[in-house]
């Protein structure tokens, strides 16, 4: 079975541009979320999608955007980059909301803005 | 709210040494606990889980028991390799905010032979 695939891996933007990263989840798996992680944050919950609908949002401003399509998979948009959004920007699938599921990651998108 | 707070690494062991790293939370309900390891380059992997009171979650010679009289989760290793170099991170989810997952800072551990 194939896992979370991130695309692009790696990709440099300038100050002042925006940004679309994609994640297509595990096959059969529901539930798409994102974090960013950084050094100096750590890991930071973005948003969750759940049949193309958001569930759950984390303390981001609205230049971070998300959307979910019908097949599951889900893009991220980031608008107007700032330095301060150089991260490795994670996505993780769940074949549902229940209880006690477990999250499984993609490798990530390294985005670095310059 | 919800969080995790996790023992400061970085974390530096000989082959065949024990390891603990700490692990305490606060939650509002009845959590889930995990444990994720990051190697260089990758995303995070699950180690282990327990989502009750008193659950042990084992895998690969790592364990970790869900302590909900003392808020902990600590994990634990007998005997560590040079394999087991990574960052672990220390995790909760409950089942208000559903995959919403709060993890602590991480700790890098490196294993010396």
């Amino acid at each position: 079975k194939a896992g979370v695939t991130q695309t692009p891996r790696y990709l440099i933007k300038t100050r002042g541009q925006q940004v679309t990263l994609s994640c297509s989840p595990i096959s059969g798996h529901r539930s798409v979320s994102w974090y960013q992680q950084t050094p100096g944050q750590g890991l930071q919950f973005l948003f969750e999608y759940f049949s193309e609908t958001q569930r759950n949002k984390g303390n981001f401003p609205g230049r971070f955007s998300g959307r979910q399509f019908s097949n599951s998979r889900s893009e991220m948009n980031v608008s107007t980059l700032e330095l301060g959004d150089s991260a490795l920007y994670l996505c993780a699938s769940s074949p549902d909301r229940n209880s006690g599921n477990t999250i499984y990651f993609g490798e990530g998108s390294w985005l670095t803005v310059v | 709210g919800n969080s995790v707070t996790q023992m400061e690494g970085p974390v530096t062991l000989s082959e065949e040494a024990f390891l603990t790293i700490n692990c305490t939370y606060t939650a509002t309900g009845y959590p889930s606990l995990f444990w994720y390891v990051q190697y260089p380059g990758e995303g995070l992997q699950l180690l282990l889980k327990a989502t009750k009171a008193d659950d042990k979650g084992s895998n690969k010679g790592f364990e970790a028991t869900y302590r909900k009289e003392t808020t902990s989760f600590h994990l634990e290793k007998g005997s560590v390799q040079v394999s087991d170099s990574a960052v672990y991170f220390c995790a909760l989810s409950d089942q208000i905010t559903g995959n919403q997952f709060y993890f602590g800072t991480g700790t890098s551990l490196t294993v010396i032979p």
